[in-house]
């Protein structure tokens, strides 16, 4: 069955940059995305890179995908303290119906 | 434009009881995707909704069940509550374009707790 997987917890310094890594099983994934929760909130659609595409840049977002491996990542550069919160990476074929990760607490620490 | 709003934010039930979730989309969006999200299991796909039609189910029991209005409003409803179901429901909106790629947005989520 379908599964992503990803580290529940990353902790970095301020400043420094943040990588959060995750795996996924479904090959026929359209779209694969990043969200961000932060506390008492609902998702936060950070990114999204389409499964044919092997990087993205979005300002301190990169997104890189390795589709033969079934890895993506997100690197967060020059990270803040407002950048603390759980990020998921999700997939799906379709937008409306995402296989989520745990996710991954990041704490940033001042 | 006004969010993806989910009343109530908070809720408290007991074992046995039935609850009924709402959930207003983005205006202009057709399609309305449920997620619970627990501890345990993380965020999981309960059902999508596009034009008051189901149009994808995950994998859930049949005390989980929803419907959508002509106006895209949807709710959701699960019947004889039992521990297990507290958890955060959150409802997502997009525009439910087939072959195009289409933003969701969610809302705050509900927060229903059941003792």
């Amino acid at each position: 069955g379908e599964d992503v997987e990803q580290s529940l917890f990353l902790s970095v310094r301020e400043g420094d940059s943040s990588v959060i890594n995750c795996t996924y099983t479904d090959s026929s994934s359209t779209y694969l995305y990043w969200y961000k929760q932060e506390p008492g909130a609902g998702l936060q659609l950070l990114t999204y890179i389409f499964s044919n595409m092997d990087m993205k840049q979005d300002q301190r977002l990169t997104v890189l995908l390795n589709k033969k491996d079934k890895h993506l990542s997100l690197r967060i550069a020059d990270t803040q303290t407002g950048d603390s919160a759980i990020y998921f990476c999700a997939e799906g074929a379709g937008s409306y119906q995402l296989t989520f990760g745990k996710g991954t607490k990041l704490s940033v620490i001042p | 434009k006004a969010g993806v709003t989910q009343t109530p934010r908070y809720l408290i039930k007991t074992r046995g009881q039935q609850v009924t979730l709402s959930c207003s989309p983005i205006s202009g969006h057709r399609s309305v995707s449920w997620y619970q999200q627990t501890p345990g299991q993380g965020l999981q796909f309960l059902f999508e909704y596009f034009s008051e039609t189901q149009r994808n189910k995950g994998n859930f029991p049949g005390r989980f069940s929803g419907r959508q209005f002509s106006n895209s409003r949807s709710e959701m409803n699960v019947s004889t509550l039992e521990l297990g179901d507290s958890a955060l429901y959150l409802c997502a909106s997009s525009q439910g374009l087939a072959g195009s790629y289409n933003e969701q947005f969610f809302g705050p989520g509900t927060r229903l707790t059941v003792l």
